[in-house]
């Protein structure tokens, strides 16, 4: 049982270049979330899913873009990706009480 | 849109002090309230889960209360430790469709040896 797996742990985008993040759970949780977090800043929610073949957009969701094919992954896609998008991306899932959160991926663009 | 606040930003006490960490939220139609641990370049350890109904839950060493007709919850700390030193954020799921997690900015506490 590993919990929540991200993927990569750092990166270092040019600008305008694309990624996937990936992110994995093996606790079969319907709720999934990516969050990023800004130096000295809270977390905010970029998009989150309730089940496979759902997805919602979040606070801050322009930028990025989620699928959810399966209840095990969630993957995170920057197109274009801009300087505003340096930070720590988090994923995140949901049983019934309480979240478990990845490690992050450390993302910088340059 | 609900905001949580978190005060102070930044606290720093003497080991073996008892300490309270405060969280604010402006919408009490709250699920369950959740403390949690970071320390730096790290990732998320969660602490303690509230449900709505409940007032408290402890684990060890840390206990955290929640009064959702004022918007409050505290997290205590007794006989503080150097390895207590991190940042505590506390984040509040909303009810059943706004399944959402909304976290504050967090308070950077640390324990002077």
């Amino acid at each position: 049982n590993a919990g929540v797996t991200q993927t990569p742990k750092f990166r270092i985008l040019k600008i305008g270049q694309s990624m996937t993040l990936q992110c994995t759970q093996d606790m079969n949780h319907n709720y999934m979330y990516w969050y990023r977090q800004d130096p000295g800043m809270g977390l905010k929610l970029i998009y989150y899913s309730v089940g496979a073949g759902i997805t919602d957009k979040g606070e801050v969701p322009n930028g990025y873009n989620v699928s959810r094919s399966t209840t095990e992954d969630f993957p995170l896609r920057l197109e274009l990706a801009a300087p505003s998008q340096t930070s720590v991306y988090f994923c995140a899932s949901m049983p019934n009480y309480g979240y478990t959160f990845g490690s992050g991926t450390r993302l910088t663009v340059v | 849109k609900q905001e949580v606040t978190q005060i102070p930003a930044a606290l720093s006490v003497p080991e073996g002090e008892n300490l309270v960490l405060n969280c604010s939220f402006t919408d009490s139609a709250i699920y369950n309230l959740q403390w949690f641990r970071q320390d730096p370049g790290k990732g998320l350890t969660s602490l303690l889960l509230i449900q709505s109904s409940q007032r408290e839950q402890t684990s060890g060493r840390l206990n955290a209360s929640l009064d959702k007709s004022s918007g409050r919850s505290t997290l205590y700390i007794a006989a503080s430790q150097p390895g207590d030193s991190a940042t505590y954020l506390c984040a509040v799921f909303g009810s059943f469709g706004n399944e959402k997690l909304t976290f504050g900015t967090g308070t950077r506490l640390t324990i002077i040896p």
